[in-house]
């Protein structure tokens, strides 16, 4: 597609829940990122991919979070058993190797969670 | 460790005032500083990357330049279009999966 796209845009949890956020990186970009932003904040990394590898999830910050890719294109960010500081923007990112980091990284328009 | 510090963080311009925003920043090794805006309910939209020091970029009314500790956003003449968020973000040569966002400085330009 012409850029990233994630679903929903929206999501309200209740505490305890479970959720799932996807990402449609934007067709033939081998790199994707999940990063998470809360209010007034910058962003922040959760995990790498290259193709279908996981290769860096240093930033996720506990054993609830999971993100898999496993075909090399979309990928899914969940959530389990959601605390009230999950609360946050979750934006996912893509790359190509071949343009580089001249160009930056394409954001998509993120997930809004809210858990209440 | 690896940080970004951006001031101020909110910034009021008459339009056609001319200001700019700054990026401190600590690295282990840079490989990039990029300049991102972000608009109310959208992801970050790339606007430029910078290498070394002494590098320049410009984009319409916004310049960027790099010194080795911090950057700075200059934007000339601005307009109310420009109102956005801006993001200041480093990747690190020995790890360049992932960006350190500074958080933002909060431009509005009024007419």
């Amino acid at each position: 597609g012409a850029g990233v796209s994630q679903s929903p845009r929206y999501k309200v949890a209740k505490r305890g829940q479970d959720v799932a956020l996807r990402c449609d990186p934007i067709s033939g970009h081998v790199s994707l990122f999940w990063y998470q932003q809360a209010l007034g904040q910058g962003p922040e990394f959760l995990t790498y991919f290259q193709n279908e590898a996981q290769l860096d999830k240093s930033g996720l910050p506990s054993d609830r979070f999971f993100a898999e890719r496993p075909e090399g294109s979309v990928s899914t960010l969940k959530i389990q058993r959601t605390q009230q500081e999950d609360s946050a923007v979750y934006l996912c990112a893509s790359s190509s190797p071949l343009a580089g980091i001249d160009y930056g990284y394409t954001f998509g328009s993120g997930t809004r969670l809210t858990v209440v | 460790e690896d940080q970004v510090t951006q001031s101020p963080e909110a910034l009021r311009l008459q339009e056609g005032e001319s200001s700019s925003l700054n990026c401190s920043y600590t690295v282990s090794g840079l490989r990039g500083l990029f300049w991102y805006r972000q608009d109310p309910g959208k992801g970050p939209e790339f606007l430029f990357t910078l290498y070394s020091a002494g590098e320049e970029k410009e984009k319409e009314r916004l310049k960027a330049t790099l010194t080795k500790k911090e950057s700075f956003l200059h934007i000339t003449a601005p307009k109310p279009e420009d109102s956005a968020t801006y993001l200041c973000a480093v990747q690190a040569r020995d790890n360049f999966n992932k960006f350190y966002f500074g958080s933002g400085t909060k431009l509005n330009v009024k007419p």
